[in-house]
């Protein structure tokens, strides 16, 4: 059974390049989750989908960043233009919404540098 | 005001002997769920114990244990027999059910020594 799967798995790029994230959440699973994690901020929420709807966007840090999720088992995380402060590791996770008792499922994350 | 809060950055603790990592939660909704993941070094999330909030019993899993104390909204992780695998950081987590949104806090980072 797959879990969930992001790519790349890392990523370096230039300042002012845009960066797309991917990731495919578990089947059947019905939210996702992008999060961003630093040494400095820790785990930050970025934005989450119910049923493909965007819930709650308020984590996103500011207008490059955009997401998406065209069905139940594509989501994208987008950065346009990339700034090296961008750098971090981001992780997707999804879970099944329905009740308290189902925990996420994170991906392998993907480790972003933006030189 | 805080979701969740870890107050302690960093522990350490012998191999062999237990340990307790803290959290403590704030919530309105009668319903939420709270979870504890692991991060070792290579970086993936590591989902431990549950406990939901009309759980009568603490949740237990092998070696881990959940110390819920509903009216102290704290949800304390008891590992038992340490060992060094079990270095790492922890999170704690809250989901309610109204929002579906998870809360983590901070981290915990314990060192279990030889």
């Amino acid at each position: 059974d797959a879990g969930v799967i992001q790519s790349p798995r890392h990523e370096v790029t230039e300042m002012g390049q845009e960066v797309t994230l991917r990731c495919k959440p578990i089947s059947g699973h019905n939210s996702l989750f992008w999060y961003r994690q630093t040494m400095m901020r820790g785990l930050e929420l970025l934005i989450y989908f119910n049923n493909n709807v965007p819930i709650d966007d308020s984590g996103m840090p500011e207008d490059r960043f955009s997401a998406k999720m065209p069905n139940a088992s594509f989501s994208t995380l987008k950065i346009q233009p990339s700034e090296p402060r961008d750098s971090a590791v981001y992780f997707c996770a999804s879970s099944f919404w329905d009740s308290t008792s189902y925990e996420q499922y994170f991906g392998p994350g993907t480790r972003l540098t933006v030189t | 005001a805080q979701k969740i809060t870890q107050t302690q950055p960093g522990m350490f603790v012998q191999e062999k002997e237990a340990v307790t990592l803290d959290c403590t939660y704030d919530t309105s909704d009668p319903s939420y769920g709270l979870f504890w993941y692991k991060q070792p070094s290579s970086g993936e999330m590591i989902f431990l114990i549950y406990q939901g909030s009309y759980d009568q019993q603490n949740a237990t899993e092998g070696r881990y244990s959940l110390n819920f104390q509903k009216a102290r909204k704290s949800a304390n992780l008891v590992i038992s027999a340490s060992q060094l695998g079990d270095s790492a950081m922890y999170f704690c987590a809250m989901r309610e059910v109204g929002f579906n949104k998870f809360y983590f806090g901070s981290g915990t980072k314990l060192n279990v020594k030889p």
